[in-house]
């Protein structure tokens, strides 16, 4: 079965620090990856994507991923973090039959 | 252009109630879902439909069922409630591996 691991539950780093969300699945095919963002109280926004090709991928408010198949990872990596990025952080992946499983979620905060 | 609507987005139940939660998407789209996110457990995947017709099991479709009559709803019921199904829960929808797009979720308290 699909499934999707963040090791991190919480993670506290300070502001200009460098940030990176740790991101392991399983799945026997090529999967397709995604990383969102939630605010308390808030839906949930799309950071970034990958599909195939390049496996550095970037996506909004300074962030990128990177795919390592041969790890079966896809690590969030942010090189500046700011107080804004507080937050819930959720990786996903989507299969070939539809499927779009979510991670535990990993709870950023940001220290001054 | 609204997206995704959840309707209601609050509802208290008693146990044994039963109640169905739809979710609306104007953006025709094919894939849809019902996630419940509980505190430490990030969104678990309850049902999902790749189309109109179509339904398939998550990864807890215990006590819940769906219905996908018309392709831009997405239908969760809950036949029967039970404390354990408090929770928040979202829809989402896609085009195939495309990105999920949020609705903004429906607080579910059952007492």
């Amino acid at each position: 079965a699909q499934s999707v691991t963040q090791p991190d539950i919480h993670i506290t780093v300070s502001e200009g620090a460098s940030l990176e969300l740790r991101c392991n699945y399983s799945y026997g095919a090529t999967p397709y990856l995604f990383w969102y963002v939630q605010s308390p109280g808030q839906g949930l926004q799309l950071l970034l994507k990958y599909f195939s090709g390049d496996t550095l991928v970037q996506g909004i408010k300074g962030f990128e991923a990177e795919f390592k198949r041969s790890q079966s990872s896809f690590n969030l990596r942010k090189p500046s973090v700011h107080w804004s990025d507080a937050a819930e952080y959720f990786c996903a992946v989507g299969t070939n039959t539809g499927k779009l499983i979510f991670g535990q979620g990993t709870t950023l905060q940001v220290k001054p | 252009n609204a997206g995704v609507t959840q309707t209601p987005k609050f509802r208290v139940l008693k146990t044994g109630q039963s109640m169905t939660l739809l979710c609306a998407q104007d953006m025709n789209h094919e894939y849809m879902y019902w996630y419940r996110q509980d505190p430490g457990m990030g969104l678990r995947l309850i049902h999902y439909s790749v189309g109109e017709g179509t339904t398939a099991k998550g990864e807890v479709p215990d006590g819940y069922n769906v219905s996908r009559l018309k392709k831009q709803n997405f239908l969760l019921g809950l036949e029967s409630a039970a404390p354990s199904q408090t929770s928040v829960y979202f829809c989402a929808s896609s085009y195939p591996k495309g990105r999920a797009f949020f609705g903004q979720g429906t607080r579910l308290t059952v007492v």
